[in-house]
C-alpha cells in the first residue's frame, strides 16, 4: 500500500536554529512530490513540486530536496512567522495524490 | 492567493441532514479535487473532476457525491451527514498534464463543517 510519514511530528525552534523536516515515501510510482505549508484554519499553500531524485528548489529560508525514498525540507535561519504545518504529497499517476500528516513547526522569538 | 474561493466559510448541520459545499476554480484551470481533512491529520482524497465527469475517488462512501460545471466550478454534495464529517474540506484545481507529469494542486482556503 502507498503510504507517505513525515517526522517529526512536532519540531521546536529558537529564532535562527536551521533544521530539517523528512518526508519517506513507499509507493508503486512517483510522478511528483509536493511540499505545502499549511497555517491553522485555512488552506494549504503551495511550495514547491519535485520530480526526480536529486532535484533542489529554493524559496527564501527553505529548501526541498528529493532522493528515490525521502523528502526533506531545510529551513534555513527560521523567523516566528515561519511557524505552520508543513505537508508533503506524493503523486503516483492521475488522481492518486497522498498526503502524509504533517509536521508542526514552532519557532520561538 | 491562489484564485482558488470556496464557499461557505463555516458551516454547522445535524446529524443525518444534508450539506453542499461549493468551491470556484484558478482561472485556467480544469481539474478540481475534493479533499477532507480532520483536525491534526493530512488532506484525505475524495475525489476528482475532469471535464466536469468523476476522474477517480477514495475511500469514501456513495453518500459523498460532486458536480463539475463548464465553467470549472464544483460542487461538494453530503448525504445523511454522520458526526465523523466534522472535518475542514478542501477544494484544489489544478490544470491536467497529459504528458504523464503530475500537475501541482492549488488549494482554497476550506469549509469548516461541524456536525453535531
Amino acid at each position: 500500500e502507498d503510504q507517505v510519514t513525515q517526522s517529526p511530528e512536532a519540531l521546536r525552534l529558537q529564532e535562527g536554529e536551521s533544521s530539517s523536516l523528512n518526508c519517506s515515501y513507499t509507493v508503486s510510482g512517483l510522478r511528483g512530490l509536493f511540499w505545502y505549508r499549511q497555517d491553522p484554519g485555512k488552506g494549504p499553500e503551495f511550495l514547491f513540486t519535485l520530480y526526480s531524485a536529486g532535484e533542489e528548489k529554493e524559496k527564501e529560508r527553505l529548501k526541498a530536496t528529493l532522493t528515490k525514498k525521502e523528502s526533506f525540507l531545510h529551513i534555513t535561519a527560521p523567523k516566528p512567522e515561519d511557524s505552520a504545518t508543513y505537508l508533503c504529497a506524493v503523486n503516483t499517476g492521475g488522481f492518486k495524490t497522498i498526503f502524509g500528516a504533517g509536521t508542526r513547526l514552532f519557532v520561538k522569538a | 492567493e491562489t484564485g482558488v474561493t470556496q464557499s461557505p466559510t463555516h458551516l454547522i448541520k445535524t446529524r443525518g441532514q444534508q450539506v453542499t459545499l461549493r468551491c470556484s476554480s484558478q482561472s485556467g484551470h480544469n481539474t478540481v479535487s475534493w479533499y477532507q481533512q480532520a483536525l491534526g491529520q493530512g488532506p484525505q482524497f475524495i475525489f476528482q473532476y475532469y471535464r466536469e465527469e468523476e476522474n477517480g475517488r477514495g475511500n469514501f462512501p456513495p453518500r459523498f457525491s460532486g458536480l463539475q460545471f463548464p465553467n470549472y466550478s464544483s460542487e461538494l454534495n453530503v448525504n445523511a451527514l454522520e458526526l465523523d464529517d466534522s472535518a475542514l474540506y478542501l477544494c484544489a484545481s489544478s490544470l491536467a498534464d497529459t504528458g504523464g507529469v503530475a500537475e501541482t494542486q492549488y488549494f482554497g482556503p476550506g469549509t469548516r463543517l461541524l456536525v453535531l
